[in-house]
C-alpha cells in the first residue's frame, strides 16, 4: 500500500504554545488529506478535510482558528494546534487519498501530542 | 454515509479463521464497504474494499451479502499480530468520495 508518513511521531509543548504537524504521502499524490484526532480508548474522530490548494473544511464542533490546516501541496498537509492547552493532549492522526474509483485512504503513523 | 454495526470485541485461536461481522443495512447502492484496522497507539492499516463483489488479498477476504446489507471480514490463520480494533466503514467511492467516519470497531483478541 501507499505510504504516508507524520511528523514526529509524539512532541510534548508548554501550554500556551503552538504545534505543527506534519503529514506526507511519500510515493503518491494527495488530492486529498484528512485529520483525526483520538482519545483513549476511543474511536479516531474525524476534524476537517483538505483538498490541495482549497481551504479545508471542519467537522461541526472543531475549532478552525485553533486547528490551522494547510494543503499547499499534492504531498504535504499541516495541521498547527495553536495555543495548545492540557485538553488538547491526543493522538493526531492523517489520512491521505487520491483521486480514483474505489480508492482507499491511507494512514499516517500518528502524533501522540502532550500538553503540559 | 451509512452507519454500521460491529461486535464490541470477539476472541480467536492462534492459527483459526476470524470471522467479524458487519452489519450496514442502510448502505446505497454507491457506497463501498472499507475494512481497516488499528494496532495500539499505531494509525489505521487498510485491508479490503469491495462494492458488491467478494474480494481477496493478501491479509484478507471480503465476503458482502447478496443483499449487501452486511459483510464479513475473514482472516484466515490468524495470528497474534492480528490483535486489533477492526473497523468497518462504507462511503462512497470514486472521485465523489466522502471522509472515512469511523465506529467503535471490533477489537479482536487472538490467543495462542
Amino acid at each position: 500500500g501507499a505510504v504516508v508518513s507524520q511528523h514526529p511521531s509524539w512532541v510534548i509543548c508548554k501550554s500556551g504554545t503552538s504545534v505543527k504537524i506534519e503529514c506526507r504521502s511519500l510515493d503518491f499524490q494527495a488530492t486529498t488529506m484528512f485529520w483525526y484526532r483520538q482519545f483513549p480508548k476511543q474511536s479516531l474522530m474525524l476534524m476537517a478535510t483538505s483538498n490541495e490548494g482549497s481551504k479545508a473544511t471542519y467537522e461541526q464542533g472543531v475549532e478552525k482558528d485553533k486547528f490551522l490546516i494547510n494543503h499547499a501541496s499534492l504531498t504535504l498537509s499541516t495541521l498547527t494546534v495553536t495555543s495548545a492547552h492540557p485538553e488538547d493532549s491526543s493522538f493526531y492522526i492523517c489520512s491521505a487519498r487520491t483521486s480514483g474509483r474505489g480508492t482507499e485512504a491511507f494512514f499516517g503513523q500518528g502524533t501522540r501530542l502532550t500538553v503540559v | 454515509d451509512a452507519k454500521t454495526t460491529q461486535p464490541t470485541s470477539m476472541d480467536c485461536a492462534e492459527g483459526r479463521a476470524a470471522n467479524l461481522p458487519c452489519n450496514h443495512s442502510t448502505i446505497s447502492g454507491n457506497e463501498y464497504v472499507y475494512w481497516y484496522r488499528q494496532i495500539h497507539s499505531q494509525g489505521p492499516q487498510y485491508i479490503i474494499h469491495g462494492l458488491k463483489n467478494n474480494e481477496t488479498n493478501e491479509m484478507a477476504s471480503l465476503i458482502i451479502t447478496e443483499d449487501r446489507k452486511s459483510s464479513t471480514l475473514i482472516l484466515p490463520h490468524a495470528t497474534l499480530r492480528d490483535t486489533a480494533v477492526y473497523y468497518c466503514i462504507v462511503r462512497v467511492g470514486g472521485n465523489q468520495g466522502g471522509k472515512l467516519i469511523f465506529g467503535q470497531g471490533t477489537e479482536l483478541s487472538v490467543k495462542p
